[in-house]
């Protein structure tokens, strides 16, 4: 079946530090591939996606792209600020579009 | 404004209550979703309905129940029979083709005492 595998947090960063965080997928076929971020108790909101492969998705200074090759959607962002520490989860969606499988999240702290 | 609501945000209950828990979206998306959310763990789908009077059983169904009278509902119970029901919930709602991009509502935290 389909699964996201993300490196494990917790990850700490200084404020304008680079951030990488690596998201692999097995699926069958195309899937469509998200990055959400929660903040403390909140819901999840949707950060970017990319719906085939090559595509760049981008929002709010972050960055992934869907590498089938490597089956990898690794999440980045040049310069990260305090405000960006919260937890961000890599997600697929299958073939048969009924439901979202989603890693296991990432802890980010940023430190001023 | 769309968008999905969940009440209340905070709900104590005693063991051995059934509780319902409310989500409400006015997005007009055909498909919902249940996940459950404990400390430091990811999500893990309880139920999803994708049309009206129809749902299926997530990953950890049991000790939970659903309904999908209306498109825009999807209450969920959790019964007595749910051996740790203390977490955090998340109800999502999706337009489900061709991307199933989710949104999400703000969670309710349930303690069971």
């Amino acid at each position: 079946g389909d699964s996201v595998t993300q490196m494990e947090g917790p990850v700490t960063l200084s404020e304008e530090a680079f951030l990488t965080i690596n998201c692999t997928y097995t699926a069958t076929g195309y899937p469509s591939l998200f990055w959400y971020v929660q903040y403390p108790g909140e819901g999840l909101q949707l950060l970017l996606k990319a719906t085939k492969a090559d595509d760049k998705g981008s929002n709010k200074g972050f960055e992934a792209t869907y590498r089938k090759e490597t089956t990898s959607f690794h999440l980045e962002k040049g310069s990260v600020q305090v405000s960006d520490s919260a937890v961000y989860f890599c997600a697929l969606s299958g073939a048969s579009g009924s439901r979202l499988t989603f890693g296991e999240g990432t802890q980010l702290t940023v430190n001023p | 404004d769309g968008g999905i609501t969940q009440s209340p945000k905070y709900l104590f209950r005693k063991e051995g209550q059934n509780v319902t828990l409310s989500c409400e979206q006015n997005l007009n998306h055909d498909a919902m979703y249940w996940y459950r959310q404990d400390p430091g763990q990811g999500l893990r789908l309880i139920y999803y309905s994708q049309i009206v009077n129809d749902f299926q059983k997530g990953d950890i169904a049991e000790g939970y129940s659903v309904s999908r009278e209306k498109k825009e509902s999807f209450p969920l119970t959790v019964t007595s029979a749910q051996k740790n029901p203390t977490a955090f919930y998340l109800c999502a709602s999706s337009d489900r083709v061709p991307y199933n991009e989710q949104f999400f509502g703000p969670g309710t935290r349930l303690t069971v005492l």
